[in-house]
C-alpha cells in the first residue's frame, strides 16, 4: 500500500461545479497535511495547510479525518484557472515528507 | 520575503556527462534545504535534504550526489548520468526551526534530459 494514495483523476468538471478530491495515508502518527497545486511543467506551489478542525479559504475548503485517515479538498464555483494537479502531501515527523503522485483536474468553459 | 532559485531552468545531457545543478535561497537564514525529483506523471520523491552546512541525509542510494557548501546554497551533483536519470529536479526549503510543521516551499525546478 502507498503511503499516500490519491484518485489520479482526471476529473472534468464544467465551470461552477463543485468537485471534491479525497486523499488517503497509511501512517497514523502523522503531524502535518497539506494540499498542493501543480500547474503543468511548473513547481507545486502551497494551496492550503489541512487542520483537525477543518479549514477554508475561499472558495476552497480542506478537511481531515484522522480516524479514517483521509483528507480532502472541496473546491466550489470552480474556474478555468483552477485546472492544474492537487498533490496530497502528508509530513510524519523528522525530514519525512510524502507527496501523493496528484490528482488531474480540467475545469472547462 | 523568502525567494528560491534554481538553474539552470532545463538541460540536456548525454549519457555518462557530469552534472551540477544549483539552488540558492534568499530572505531566510538556516533553512532545511531538499531535493526532489519528479519522473513525468509521478510524484515527488526525495533525494536529499539538509539541516545545515555540510550536512547531508540521502533518502535513495544512486549515482546522485548534494553538498551544501554555503548556509542557503545546495547543489546536486552526479560524475555520470544515467538515462533513468531524466525528470524535473526541485529544490525545496523549509523553516529550520524547531517543531515546524515542515511547510515546504518549492523553486522552479530544473527538467533534465538524458540522451
Amino acid at each position: 500500500r502507498k503511503e499516500v494514495e490519491q484518485d489520479p483523476g482526471p476529473f472534468n468538471v464544467p465551470e461552477g461545479a463543485t468537485v471534491a478530491f479525497n486523499c488517503t495515508y497509511s501512517n497514523s502518527a502523522s503531524q502535518s497535511f497539506f494540499w498542493y497545486r501543480q500547474d503543468c511543467r511548473k513547481e507545486p506551489k502551497l494551496l492550503m495547510s489541512v487542520y483537525s478542525s477543518g479549514n477554508e479559504d475561499g472558495r476552497f475548503t480542506a478537511q481531515l479525518n484522522r480516524a479514517s485517515q483521509y483528507i480532502s479538498l472541496l473546491i466550489r464555483d470552480s474556474k478555468l484557472s483552477d485546472s492544474a494537479t492537487y498533490l496530497c502531501v502528508v509530513f510524519t515527523g523528522g525530514f519525512k515528507t510524502i507527496f501523493g503522485a496528484g490528482t488531474r483536474l480540467f475545469v472547462k468553459a | 520575503s523568502q525567494t528560491i532559485h534554481q538553474w539552470p531552468a532545463t538541460l540536456v545531457q548525454p549519457v555518462g556527462s557530469p552534472l551540477s545543478l544549483e539552488c540558492t535561497v534568499e530572505g531566510t537564514s538556516n533553512p532545511n534545504l531538499y531535493w526532489y525529483r519528479q519522473a513525468a506523471g509521478r510524484g515527488l520523491q526525495l533525494l536529499f535534504y539538509s539541516v545545515g552546512i555540510g550536512q547531508i541525509s540521502s533518502e535513495v542510494p544512486q549515482n546522485l550526489s548534494a553538498s551544501r557548501p554555503q548556509d542557503r546554497q545546495f547543489i546536486l551533483s552526479s560524475k555520470k548520468l544515467l538515462l533513468s536519470d531524466s525528470g524535473f529536479y526541485l529544490c525545496a526549503w523549509s523553516s529550520g526551526l524547531a517543531g515546524n510543521q515542515e511547510t515546504q516551499y518549492f523553486g522552479p525546478g530544473t527538467r533534465l534530459l538524458v540522451l
